[in-house]
């Protein structure tokens, strides 16, 4: 079945350190890959997405790149604010939006 | 345009009762989904929609869980009896389906109903 596998958190880091989040995955057709966000006492909000290989996802200064040969969708950011404290979850979803399989998040926390 | 909308955003209730959580989703969305995430999990699919059918709903514990979207809008999900195993979030998300939908589709998340049962 398809499945999710992304680093265990927490993760601790400092303002503008760099940021990569690992994200791998196993699909039995050709997925989709979703980078969601959730900011504390907030809903789920989509980060990201790249739909094909070799595509590059951004958004508020975050990027990952689909690497069908590596089956990853690693999160990288270059200087992270606290205001991106968050839990970040890997997703993906085969067949357009039919069922989308999440990762366990990654805590991330930046402090001042 | 308001997002997703569940109630209630916290319940507690004690072993062996019911209870339900409600969730209207963004205008216009007929794909509908219920999620549980465990703390520290990832959200799981509990069942999905499309307008008033369930689709996927292979992951409901249909023992106890039940849910309907009686006219393919807004939908209830419910739980009779709780177990305190069934303590965790419920989460609705809604997204563009059918011909409108497809590859990459965004779904869109409630700020989910935290369940406690004790």
């Amino acid at each position: 079945g398809d499945s999710v596998t992304q680093m265990e958190g927490p993760v601790t880091l400092s303002e503008e350190a760099f940021l990569t989040i690992n994200c791998t995955y196993t699909a039995t057709g050709y997925p989709s890959l979703f980078w969601y966000v959730q900011y504390p006492g907030e809903g789920l909000q989509l980060l990201l997405k790249a739909t094909k290989a070799d595509d590059k996802g951004s958004n508020k200064g975050f990027e990952a790149t689909y690497r069908k040969e590596t089956t990853s969708f690693h999160l990288e950011k270059g200087s992270v604010q606290v205001s991106d404290s968050a839990v970040y979850f890997c997703a993906l979803s085969v067949g357009g939006y039919q069922k989308v399989t999440f990762g366990t998040g990654t805590k991330l926390q930046v402090i001042p | 345009e308001a997002g997703v909308v569940q109630s209630p955003r916290y319940k507690i209730i004690e072993k062996k009762q019911p209870v339900a959580f409600w969730c209207n989703p963004i205008s216009g969305h007929n794909t509908l989904y219920w999620y549980l995430q465990n703390l520290g999990q990832g959200p799981e699919l509990l069942i999905r929609y499309e307008n008033e059918e369930a689709v996927d709903d292979s992951q409901l514990p249909k023992d106890r869980f039940s849910a309907e979207r009686l006219k393919g809008v807004d939908s209830t999900l419910k739980i009779q009896p709780a177990e305190l195993g069934d303590s965790a979030v419920y989460l609705c998300a809604s997204s563009l389906g059918g011909s409108a939908g497809g590859m990459g589709t965004e779904a869109f998340f409630g700020q989910g109903t935290r369940l406690t049962v004790v």
